[in-house]
């Protein structure tokens, strides 16, 4: 089974400061990796995925991740945020065919 | 390409009453999910489809709710009856099914039951 753990429900912090967001995963069989964005009353895009090869996967919007296979994690940066980042971050495991989702991110940016 | 398609957007039902949801993925997309996403909460699978086989339906509350995906392309989810704590956003999702494949989500459908 595999699981998703978002330890930041909210995270705030001011425009064109970085960011990291954080997400742990366990799982017994390979995985691939997500993270989603959901801006209000939509539905999720996605930001960018890992799958295979390089660790350090960029994705759109500038947002880039790293996957550590030892640590299990796949933490989300940025290193200048704009207001319009501000939303809801979801990290995904997929292993055999079904998606896990954390429970989210708030990221606020502040002006 | 047209994304995934959801109706209605919002929908405010009694406690007790029926509803339904539809769904029409992206052309060709042979995977279709229904997520249910409680405020504050992420999505938690409800239903996969592949196709218009059943591979996961093992979170969905079978005394109330059922899906279908006739022809393997739209799908409908209902509710019935409804419960208060059915109050969420319902995601309906697609992708072309393969494991590497990403899913592509619907806007989804906001219910409220009062």
């Amino acid at each position: 089974a595999q699981s998703v753990t978002q330890l930041d429900s909210q995270v705030p912090v001011f425009e064109e400061a970085p960011v990291e967001l954080r997400c742990n995963y366990s799982s017994s069989v390979s995985v691939y990796l997500f993270w989603y964005v959901q801006y209000p009353n939509q539905g999720l895009q996605l930001l960018l995925k890992y799958l295979s090869g390089s660790t350090l996967v960029k994705g759109i919007n500038g947002f880039e991740a790293e996957f550590n296979k030892s640590q299990t994690s796949f933490h989300l940066r940025k290193p200048s945020v704009h207001i319009s980042d501000t939303a809801e971050y979801f990290c995904a495991v997929k292993g055999t065919y079904k998606y896990i989702f954390g429970t989210g991110t708030r990221l606020k940016v502040l002006a | 390409e047209a994304g995934v398609a959801q109706s209605p957007r919002y929908k405010i039902i009694e406690k007790r009453q029926s509803v339904a949801f539809w769904c029409n993925p992206i052309s060709g997309h042979a995977t279709l999910y229904w997520y249910q996403q409680i405020l504050g909460q992420g999505p938690k699978l409800l239903i996969q489809f592949q196709n218009n086989g059943v591979v996961d339906d093992s979170q969905l509350p079978k005394d109330r709710f059922s899906a279908e995906r006739l022809k393997g392309v739209d799908s409908t989810l209902k509710i019935q009856p409804a419960k208060l704590e059915d109050s969420a956003v319902y995601l309906c999702a697609s992708s072309l099914g393969r494991q590497i494949s990403e899913a592509f989500f619907g806007q989804g459908t906001r219910l409220t039951v009062v």
